[in-house]
C-alpha cells in the first residue's frame, strides 16, 4: 500500500499568511494526487487534482505542485474561511489512500 | 445541479448488517465510476470501495473485503454499500463520491461528494 505522510499535522497561522502543506508518498505516484479541504462535520471539498490542477470554482490563492513522492499545497494569502483540515489523496493504485490530515487553525 | 444524497445509516449491533444507499442526480450516473469513503469520529478519511460505471470492476480496502459489497443500479441512479459482520471500527460517517477517470489525460479524482450518512456500531 502507498502511505502518504502530511506535514505538519497542525499549523497555526494568521489571516494574510502564506502557508504550505507537504505530502510525501512512500513510493512514486507520478502526479496522481489530489488535495481536499474539510470543515468540521462537512463533506470534503476537492481543491486540486493531478497534483496541480485547480478544481473549478476554487479560489486561485490555492495552488499545488510536485510529482513522484513529494507534493505541496500552498495557500498564498489565508482567508478566514480557509481555516479547516486539509487532506492529500493518492489515486495511483489501490487501495486509494489519504494522508492523515493537516489541521489549520487561526493564530 | 450535480448531487449525491446518502441514506441508510443508523445504529447497529456488532455482527449486524446495514445497507447504505446513495442517490445521484444532475449527471449521467451510468457514465461514472463511484466511490465510498468513510471517516471515523475525530479521525481522517479512509477510502472504502470503488465500482466501475457498469459494475464490472470493484475494489475494496482490505479491512472490509469479504464483509462489504459495493453495487449500483444505473436504471435507478443509485449506488449501494451492503455492510455485514459490522465491527466497532466501522463506526463513522460514510460518503459516496463521484470518481473521475480521465484516462486520456491520466487524471483521476473524486469531484462530487454527498453530505454523508452516519453508521454507529455498538451494543
Amino acid at each position: 500500500d502507498i502511505q502518504l505522510t502530511q506535514s505538519p499535522s497542525f499549523l497555526s497561522a494568521s489571516v494574510g499568511d502564506r502557508v504550505t502543506i507537504t505530502c510525501r508518498a512512500s513510493q512514486g505516484i507520478s502526479t496522481h494526487l489530489a488535495w481536499f479541504q474539510q470543515k468540521s462535520g462537512i463533506a470534503p471539498k476537492l481543491l486540486i487534482y493531478a497534483a496541480s490542477i485547480l478544481q473549478s470554482g476554487v479560489p486561485s490563492r490555492f495552488s499545488g505542485s510536485g510529482s513522484g513522492t513529494e507534493f505541496t499545497l500552498t495557500i498564498s494569502s489565508l482567508q478566514p474561511e480557509d481555516f479547516a483540515t486539509y487532506y492529500c489523496q493518492q489515486l495511483k493504485s489501490y487501495p486509494l489512500t489519504f494522508g492523515q490530515g493537516t489541521r489549520l487553525e487561526i493564530k | 445541479e450535480v448531487q449525491l444524497v446518502e441514506s441508510g445509516g443508523g445504529l447497529v449491533q456488532p455482527g449486524g448488517s446495514l445497507r447504505l444507499s446513495c442517490a445521484a442526480s444532475g449527471f449521467t450516473f451510468s457514465n461514472y465510476w463511484m466511490s465510498w469513503v468513510r471517516q471515523a469520529p475525530g479521525k481522517g478519511l479512509e477510502w472504502v470501495a470503488n465500482i466501475k460505471f457498469d459494475g464490472s470492476e470493484k475494489y475494496y480496502v482490505d479491512s472490509v473485503k469479504g464483509r462489504f459489497t459495493i453495487s449500483r443500479d444505473n436504471a435507478e441512479n443509485s449506488l449501494y454499500l451492503q455492510m455485514s459482520s459490522l465491527r466497532d471500527e466501522d463506526t463513522g460517517a460514510y460518503y459516496c463520491a463521484r470518481y473521475i477517470r480521465e484516462t486520456t489525460r491520466d487524471y483521476y479524482y473524486m469531484d462530487v461528494w454527498g453530505k454523508g450518512t452516519t453508521v454507529t456500531v455498538s451494543s
